[in-house]
């Protein structure tokens, strides 16, 4: 079973403009991961943020964290029409490293 | 190699046929993931591994489901009996560490089951 849910499930939005997904998870953890899928491939790391941090930037990656709320959000800014793609949360409960993934939100950036 | 490599990309069973589907890790990485993918779903966790000992198999959805590391590196998953339900992507994951970090995804198998 996933461990939290995304949302929005689908986003459209124009080149340029910014996009934000979120995340609420369940159990307490050690870290929280956004991980990006294109279309028929595999799944790719973007950042991980600790759960002693409150927000950690990477790029045009802007994340947070609120561990009160059990909830993150990821913020891409000046989006592209490459960032197209799935994008999916991930709890780490300090379980070997075994992460749990939210059902994802789909990215639509048009040119 | 220089990253997680699954073999084969796509497979088509016919219902009732077994299958096996292959990883191999990055070179030196502890612990080993597989993971099944749902079209439009996210990754549901399978088994783990650290090093040859599989630690963790609370996720396999059945006893027709068979994970194995013998040597700590290359891993097999092995679906005995197939049912149209296995149909998915399964991927696997390598990590660095025996703890927590980034995790490192092959491309995945694609599994069809007629």
């Amino acid at each position: 079973s996933q461990q939290g849910e995304e949302d929005p499930q689908a986003l459209s939005i124009q080149e340029g403009e910014n996009a934000t997904m979120n995340c609420s998870y369940k159990t307490s953890i050690n870290n929280l991961q956004w991980y990006r899928q294109n279309s028929g491939r595999g799944l790719v790391h973007l950042i991980l943020i600790r759960s002693n941090e409150r927000e950690k930037h990477s790029g045009r990656l802007r994340v947070t964290l609120d561990t009160s709320k059990k909830s993150s959000s990821l913020l891409i800014t000046a989006s592209r029409a490459a960032d197209t793609a799935s994008y999916f949360c991930a709890t780490d409960a300090n379980q070997g490293g075994k992460l749990i993934f939210g059902q994802g939100t789909e990215l639509s950036v048009k040119p | 190699g220089a990253g997680v490599s699954q073999s084969p990309r796509y497979k088509v069973a016919k219902r009732g046929q077994d299958v096996a589907l292959r990883c191999d890790p990055i070179s030196g990485h502890v612990s080993l993931f597989w993971y099944q993918q749902a079209l439009g779903q996210g990754p549901e966790f399978l088994t783990y591994f650290q090093n040859e000992a599989q630690l963790d198999k609370s996720g396999l959805p059945s006893d027709r489901f068979f994970a194995e590391r013998p040597e700590g590196s290359v891993s097999t998953l092995k679906i005995q009996r197939t049912q149209q339900e296995d149909s998915a992507v399964y991927l696997c994951a390598s990590i660095a560490s025996a703890n927590t970090g980034e995790l490192f995804f092959g491309e995945g198998s694609r599994l069809t089951v007629l």
